[in-house]
């Protein structure tokens, strides 16, 4: 069974420019997060999808940040402008659905730094 | 406001030793709890689960225990392995939204041969 893809793993931007991360998740996961790790802190959800509506983006910076899945599958994360406290790992994960405990798996990450 | 707290950022254990990794955590509605563990450049795979209805969940050589009154679980590695070294991130979920995971900071294993 193939993991969760994101790309690109990497991304160097200067403050003010725009970014896009896209991830895949696994095969029939209905459940999608979106997670930032800043260094020395664990996992914060910005934003969870269930198959292509948005349950929970309380902790998303809507000023700048944005996320999509328009057909259930896919999606993209998209930062704009960037501001130096943007640099961290954003996480992709899936599970195959919601309510009750159901393991997330993620993806490897994309390691954005702003400069 | 830090709901889950793992208070030693790393850990250095001789192989062959027990490895206790400690958590503790302040909100009274978390009611599953979970143990994640990351290699460097790879994303968090999941561990080992407690209910917070047990005490105890064994899986192998990795044991999470559950002191509910004092809010604070541990992970137990025994015997620790080189391939252990990774960040181990304890996390936990309420009751009214498992899937909602809120995660420590993480603790960084080190297994000395």
């Amino acid at each position: 069974e193939a993991g969760v893809a994101q790309s690109p793993r990497y991304k160097i931007i200067e403050k003010r420019q725009s970014v896009a991360f896209w991830c895949n998740p696994i095969s029939g996961h209905a459940t999608l997060y979106w997670y930032q790790q800043i260094l020395g802190q664990g996992p914060k959800l910005l934003i969870q999808f269930q198959n292509n509506g948005v349950v929970d983006d309380s902790q998303l910076p809507k000023d700048r940040f944005s996320a999509e899945r328009l057909k259930g599958v896919d999606s993209t994360l998209k930062i704009q402008p960037a501001k130096l406290e943007d640099s961290a790992v954003y996480l992709c994960a899936s599970s195959l659905a919601t309510g009750g405990w159901h393991e997330q798996y993620f993806g490897p990450g994309t390691r954005l730094t702003v400069t | 406001d830090q709901q889950v707290k793992q208070n030693s950022p790393s850990l250095s254990v001789q192989e062959g030793r027990i490895s206790i990794l400690n958590c503790d955590y302040t909100n009274s509605m978390f009611d599953y709890f979970l143990w994640y563990k990351k290699y460097p450049a790879e994303g968090p795979t999941f561990l080992i689960s407690i209910s917070s209805i047990k005490d105890k969940n064994e899986d192998g050589r990795f044991t999470v225990f559950l002191n509910k009154s004092a809010k604070h679980l541990s992970l137990h590695i025994v015997p620790s392995q080189p391939g252990d070294s990774a960040v181990y991130f304890c996390a936990a979920s309420p009751k009214t939204s498992y899937d909602k995971v809120i995660f420590g900071p993480g603790t960084s294993l080190s297994v000395i041969p």
